[in-house]
C-alpha cells in the first residue's frame, strides 16, 4: 500500500525558506504516469495546489506561487522536496504531499491520491 | 475567492440524500476537464472520493456518486450517516490559470 510522509521544520521565520520532504513508501516514485504533488491548507481554509513533479524532474507550478517555489526529486531515496522562499505569515498552513495522476493532454487525468497526513508549518519570528 | 464555487455548508438528517454543487466556468469544467471530489474528515488529510466526474475508487461506498453537466458538477450522498460529517472539496484543471484548482470546500453537517 502506497504511503507518503511529510517531514521538515514546523516553524520558519519570515523572509526565510520553507523546506519540506515527502518520503514515499510501498511503491516507486519512478512509476510512469504519476506526478508527485504538494498541496497546502491554511488553518480553517481550503486547499491550494502548489506544484507537481515527475520522476524525470519535469515540473508544473501554480503560477501564483511559481516565483517562490522549487520542487525537486531524489529517486534514489524515493523522496521529493518542496522549497518555498521569502515566506510570510500568509504561508502558514498544513502542507500535504500526494501522488498526482496527471496527464496534461488528457482532460480527465488530474487527481491526487493518496495523500500524506500533512505537516503544519508556522511562519513566525 | 476560489475558481470553483461550492456552497459553504449543507446539512441533512441521517438516511436522507444531500447534494453538493461545484460551479466553474468555460476555462475549467466547461472546457471539458473532469471533476474530482475529496472528503476531509476533521483533523485528517483529504481522501479521494470520486475521480473522473463519476468514478469511485475501491472502498468508497456506492452511497457516494458524482455527475457533471456544462460548467458544473455535483456530489450526491444518499443514506446519510453520522460518519459522513466532513468537509468536501471539488477539484479540476483551469487552462487559463494553467493550474489544478480546488473549490472552497463544503462542510456537511449530519443533523
Amino acid at each position: 500500500q502506497l504511503q507518503l510522509q511529510e517531514s521538515g521544520p514546523g516553524l520558519v521565520k519570515p523572509s526565510e525558506t520553507l523546506s519540506l520532504t515527502c518520503t514515499v513508501s510501498g511503491g516507486s516514485i519512478s512509476s510512469s504516469s504519476y506526478y508527485w504533488g504538494w498541496i497546502r491548507q491554511p488553518p480553517g481554509k481550503g486547499l491550494e495546489w502548489i506544484g507537481s513533479i515527475y520522476y524525470s524532474g519535469s515540473t508544473y507550478y501554480n503560477p501564483s506561487l511559481k516565483s517562490r517555489v522549487t520542487i525537486s526529486v531524489d529517486t534514489s531515496k524515493n523522496q521529493f522536496s518542496l522549497k518555498l522562499s521569502s515566506v510570510t505569515a500568509a504561508d502558514t498552513a498544513v502542507y500535504f504531499c500526494a501522488r498526482h495522476r496527471f496527464v496534461l493532454a488528457a482532460y480527465g487525468y488530474n487527481w491526487f491520491d493518496p495523500w500524506g497526513q500533512g505537516t503544519l508549518v508556522t511562519v513566525s519570528s | 475567492q476560489s475558481v470553483l464555487t461550492q456552497p459553504p455548508s449543507v446539512s441533512g438528517a441521517p438516511g436522507q440524500r444531500v447534494t453538493i454543487s461545484c460551479t466553474g466556468s468555460s476555462s475549467n469544467i466547461g472546457a471539458g476537464y473532469d471533476v474530482h471530489w475529496y472528503q476531509q474528515l476533521p483533523g485528517t488529510a483529504p481522501k479521494l472520493l470520486i475521480y473522473g466526474n463519476s468514478n469511485r475508487p475501491s472502498g468508497v461506498p456506492d452511497r457516494f456518486s458524482g455527475s457533471k453537466s456544462g460548467t458544473s458538477a455535483s456530489l450526491a450522498i444518499t443514506g446519510l450517516q453520522a460518519e459522513d460529517e466532513a468537509d468536501y472539496y471539488c477539484q479540476s484543471y483551469d487552462n487559463s490559470l494553467s493550474a489544478s484548482v480546488f473549490g472552497g470546500g463544503t462542510k456537511l453537517t449530519v443533523l
